[in-house]
């Protein structure tokens, strides 16, 4: 079975610049996961999605971070503009509806904004 | 208060000792509880979890978990080199809907 599947790995922009971050869940997860992890901190939550429906987005940042799952399978989280701020590693995760605690991390995309 | 709380370490122990790693919760409603390893640069991984106060094991893991205290430890029996990481503590609040809170981690190393 893949498992969670992110691009890039990794990347670096300018501040000010936009950026966008994908994921592609575990087959068959119909929840999906964004999480913010920034070096020597635990992942925080940006926004959970219960298929195409993003059930708790309390701690994303609206006036700069959007995020999609039109179709309920992947995931696009989106950042425009950057700042210097947000150089962080963003990780997704998925849970399946019947194992719905255990949470699978992606690699995540590391990002630099210079 | 942070809401979950974990000693930074690094925590050493030499190999084939037991080690013990400990979380502090303030959410008396949580429900459920998690340990995830995370290897240096690595995403984290998920080793166990526990429900119910007492103890939980799965190989040499095993999890405590004491709700009147609000405390959840993981030991490691037989620790080896390769357990050397960090270790999240992670908790499902009150709320529910697997909103997980992670503490900062402990870094374990684990000495030859």
């Amino acid at each position: 079975e893949a498992g969670v599947v992110q691009s890039p790995r990794y990347k670096i922009i300018e501040k000010k610049q936009p950026v966008a971050f994908w994921c592609n869940p575990i087959s068959g997860h119909n929840t999906l996961y964004w999480y913010l992890q920034n070096l020597g901190q635990g992942p925080e939550l940006l926004i959970r999605y219960e298929n195409e429906e993003a059930v708790d987005d309390s701690q994303l940042p609206k006036d700069r971070f959007s995020a999609e799952r039109l179709k309920g399978v992947d995931s696009t989280l989106k950042i425009q503009p950057a700042e210097l701020g947000d150089s962080a590693v963003y990780l997704c995760a998925s849970s399946s509806r019947d194992r719905a605690v255990e949470q699978f991390f992606g690699p995540g995309t590391r990002l630099t904004v210079l | 208060q942070k809401e979950v709380e974990q000693n930074s370490g690094p925590l050493s122990v030499p190999e084939g000792a037991i080690a013990s790693l400990n979380c502090t919760y303030s959410d008396r409603g949580s429900q459920s509880f998690f340990w995830y390893r995370q290897y240096s640069g690595k995403s984290p991984e998920l080793i166990m979890f526990i429900y119910s106060n007492g103890d939980k094991e799965d190989g040499r893991f095993t999890a405590q978990l004491n709700k009147a205290s609000q405390y959840v430890s993981l030991l490691i029996r037989d620790s080896q080199p390769s357990d050397s990481a960090t270790y999240l503590c992670a908790v499902n609040g009150a709320g529910g809907g697997n909103k997980l809170t992670f503490g900062t981690g402990t870094q374990l190393k684990v000495e030859l």
